[in-house]
């Protein structure tokens, strides 16, 4: 059964700093793996998308690595902004008698002015 | 347009009403979903439709049932709901993967659904 884990749980830094979210999964079956961030109450957003073949994928101030044999993804954040602060969500898509995405239990991050 | 838009976005019941959430996207995707996240926790998958067949559904109590009536529309039907299935319910769609298509999900901001 697939199991997906977030590290940390929460994180609190300065604005300006650069940080890294960890997200690791037992089973290399994945067909993508998604990060999302969700602010409270509030529905998911897709930050970035990586497909299983895929090693990398980058969107302005987010870059997202994927290594599907060890079951690791990171999310890197460069030059954090209190608006970042949210919950990010690592998801990965598996077959499981039909496509189902499964979800880590995600960082709270919180980036003070 | 990448949107999925649920309706309503707050529901109060009691344990006795019948009630329904609705989700709609104009995305082409064949496969829509839905997932119930309790507070600081993870969105958990309840029912998944693939061509408009349920092709998911994890373990959920029959007071939930699920309807798509075509492929743009997804429905939840609620009844004889019990207080600790008060929860933030929301939608998803995407196309499956392969080919061009990457499987990515797409949300709704969901429906906060209370029960007295």
């Amino acid at each position: 059964k697939q199991e997906v884990t977030q590290i940390p749980a929460a994180l609190s830094v300065p604005e300006g700093e650069n940080l890294v979210l960890n997200c690791s999964f037992t089973d290399s079956a994945i067909y993508n793996l998604q990060w999302f961030r969700q602010d409270p109450g509030k529905g998911l957003t897709s930050l970035l998308l990586i497909q299983s073949s895929q090693r990398e994928q980058t969107s302005g101030r987010l870059n997202a690595s994927l290594d599907k044999s060890s079951g690791r993804s990171t999310l890197y954040i460069a030059a954090s902004q209190p608006g970042d602060s949210a919950t990010y969500l690592c998801a990965v898509l598996v077959w499981g008698g039909g496509f189902k995405t499964i979800f880590g239990a995600g960082t709270r991050l919180f980036v003070k002015a | 347009d990448t949107e999925v838009t649920q309706t309503p976005k707050h529901l109060v019941m009691g344990m006795t009403n019948k009630k329904s959430l609705k989700c709609e996207q104009h995305m082409g995707h064949r496969a829509m979903y839905w997932y119930k996240q309790k507070a600081k926790k993870p969105p958990e998958l309840m029912f998944v439709y693939s061509y408009e067949k349920l092709s998911i559904n994890e373990s959920v109590p029959s007071r939930f049932s699920p309807e798509c009536p075509n492929s743009s529309l997804l429905n939840l039907h609620l009844h004889a709901l019990q207080p600790e299935d008060s929860a933030l319910y929301l939608c998803a769609s995407s196309q499956e993967p392969g080919g061009p298509s990457t499987g990515e999900l797409f949300f709704g901001e969901g429906s906060r659904l209370t029960v007295l």
